[in-house]
């Protein structure tokens, strides 16, 4: 099956850093998502981005489908910003959204 | 739009009692739900998925006993865990995918057997 890899494992910024979160994934895929979970366990969906860039406020995201890869980037970081983000793909030809081991976000004020 | 609503948000049950989980489409019908579990520190495993008016389909391992699905309408599928035990505590979320919105997640339930 396809295999959705994501770097770094964590990650500690200090507030106001920018940071690129990546993943990495083995096979075609037909929709990708990037969430955000809060230390309350819910998840934001950030961008829904099969392909080309998207961008809302200080984040924006990058999907280039060809070589199978997405980024993430978070500008100016601020403290609310913390938790675990999570790349998700639905790959071609499957029904089931895989998700990645995720990148543990820590903003420090 | 394309709300997912989920409850409850947390649970605490004695070991042998059952346990549902409700999950709804809020704002949209759904005839496809998703079943995931999160253990402490680790990504999101798909359980099964929960399809309207059939039998949901259970991913590898997953005992089909244990965790009963139920769709019986386009808004609303339940997540029955029974005779539960302390290692069935987890984070338990389900999920939709309204067109045009990708998948969208509720907020989750934290499941607690004592």
């Amino acid at each position: 099956g396809i295999q959705v890899e994501q770097s770094p494992p964590d990650l500690i910024l200090q507030e106001g850093a920018n940071s690129t979160l990546r993943c990495n994934f083995s096979d075609s895929v037909n929709n990708l998502q990037w969430f955000h979970q809060n230390p309350w366990g819910q998840l934001i969906n950030l961008f829904y981005i099969p392909s080309g860039t998207k961008q809302n406020g200080r984040l924006s995201a990058t999907t280039v489908a060809t070589e199978r890869y997405s980024l993430l980037y978070i500008s100016s970081s601020q403290t609310t910003d913390s938790g675990v983000y999570f790349c998700a793909v639905l790959y071609t030809g499957g029904f089931k959204t895989i998700f990645g081991a995720g990148t543990r976000l820590f903003v420090k004020a | 739009g394309a709300v997912v609503s989920q409850h409850p948000s947390w649970v605490i049950c004695k070991s042998g009692t059952s346990v549902k989980i409700e999950c709804r489409s809020l704002d949209f019908q759904a005839t496809t739900m998703f079943w995931y579990r999160q253990f402490p520190k680790q990504s999101l495993m798909l359980m099964a998925t929960s399809n309207e008016g059939s039998k949901a389909t259970y991913e590898q391992g997953v005992e089909k006993d244990k965790f009963l699905i139920n769709h019986a309408s386009l808004t609303l599928s339940t997540l029955t865990v029974t005779s539960a035990h302390p290692e069935d505590s987890s984070f338990y979320i389900c999920s939709a995918l309204p067109t045009g919105y990708g998948y969208t997640f509720g907020s989750g339930t934290r499941l607690t057997v004592v």
